[in-house]
C-alpha cells in the first residue's frame, strides 16, 4: 500500500519566520495531495491541496510545492503567526483514486512563538 | 448548518463489550470514512464507503466493522473492543469525485479498559 513519510515531527519557529514541512510518498499513481490543519482539541480541516499536474499552488501565506519525479511535496507557511500553531498533516490519495481513500502522514506539530 | 456529527463524543468501556459509534452527515456526500488518530501515527483510515452498501477496508480494519445502509449514516462497530483500540476516532465525508477534500466530525475519544 501507499507509504507517506512526513518530516519534521515537531517544528518550532519565531513569529514572522517561515515554516516548511515535507512529505514523501511511494505510489506514483497518487495525484492529489491535500494538507490538513488540526488545532488543539479540534477536528482536522483542509487548508490547501495540489494536483499532480501543478507544480506549485499558493493561497495567501501558505503554498504547496510538488515534485512528482522525486515523489515529495511540501507545505510552506510564510510570516508565521501564533494562530498557525497546530498539527499539520499531509495526505495522498492511494492509487490515484478519487473516492476518499487517503493515506495521511504522521503529522507535524508546529509551534509559533510570539 | 452543514456538518458531520458523531456520537458519543466520549466513551469508556471494558474489554469485550460491543459498542457502536454513530456518524451522520447532512451534506448529501457520497463518500464517508472512519479514521483513528494515535500520537506519532497520524490519521489512519479504518474503512471507507463510496456509496450506500459499498464499503472497503482502509489501512487498519482489523477489529472493526462498518455498514452503510443510508447515505447519511456510517456507523463504526467494535464487536469485541480491546485496549489497543483506545484511540481518538474521526468520521469524515466528501463529495463524489472530491475524496481528497474531507469534512471531519468532532471526534470520539474511546477508552477500553
Amino acid at each position: 500500500g501507499e507509504n507517506v513519510e512526513q518530516h519534521p515531527s515537531t517544528l518550532s519557529v519565531q513569529e514572522g519566520d517561515s515554516a516548511v514541512i515535507k512529505c514523501t510518498y511511494s505510489d506514483s499513481a497518487s495525484n492529489y495531495f491535500p494538507w490538513y490543519k488540526q488545532e488543539l482539541g479540534k477536528r482536522p480541516q483542509l487548508i490547501i491541496d495540489i494536483r499532480s499536474n501543478v507544480g506549485e499552488k499558493k493561497d495567501q501565506r501558505i503554498a504547496v510545492t510538488l515534485n512528482k519525479t522525486a515523489k515529495h511535496f511540501s507545505l510552506h507557511i510564510t510570516e508565521t503567526q501564533p494562530e498557525d500553531s497546530a498539527v499539520y498533516f499531509c495526505a495522498v490519495n492511494a492509487g490515484g483514486t478519487s473516492y476518499g481513500k487517503l493515506t495521511f502522514g504522521q503529522g507535524t506539530i508546529l509551534t509559533v512563538h510570539p | 448548518e452543514a456538518q458531520v456529527t458523531q456520537n458519543p463524543r466520549y466513551l469508556i468501556t471494558v474489554t469485550g463489550k460491543k459498542l457502536t459509534v454513530t456518524c451522520s452527515q447532512n451534506m448529501n456526500h457520497e463518500y464517508m470514512s472512519w479514521y483513528r488518530q494515535d500520537p506519532g501515527l497520524g490519521l489512519r483510515q479504518i474503512y471507507y464507503s463510496m456509496n450506500v452498501e459499498v464499503t472497503d477496508k482502509g489501512d487498519v480494519p482489523e477489529g472493526y466493522k462498518v455498514s452503510r445502509k443510508e447515505k447519511r449514516n456510517f456507523p463504526l462497530i467494535l464487536e469485541s473492543p480491546s485496549p489497543n483500540q483506545t484511540s481518538l476516532y474521526f468520521c469524515a465525508s466528501s463529495l463524489r469525485g472530491r475524496g481528497y477534500e474531507q469534512y471531519f466530525g468532532p471526534g470520539t475519544r474511546l477508552t477500553v479498559t
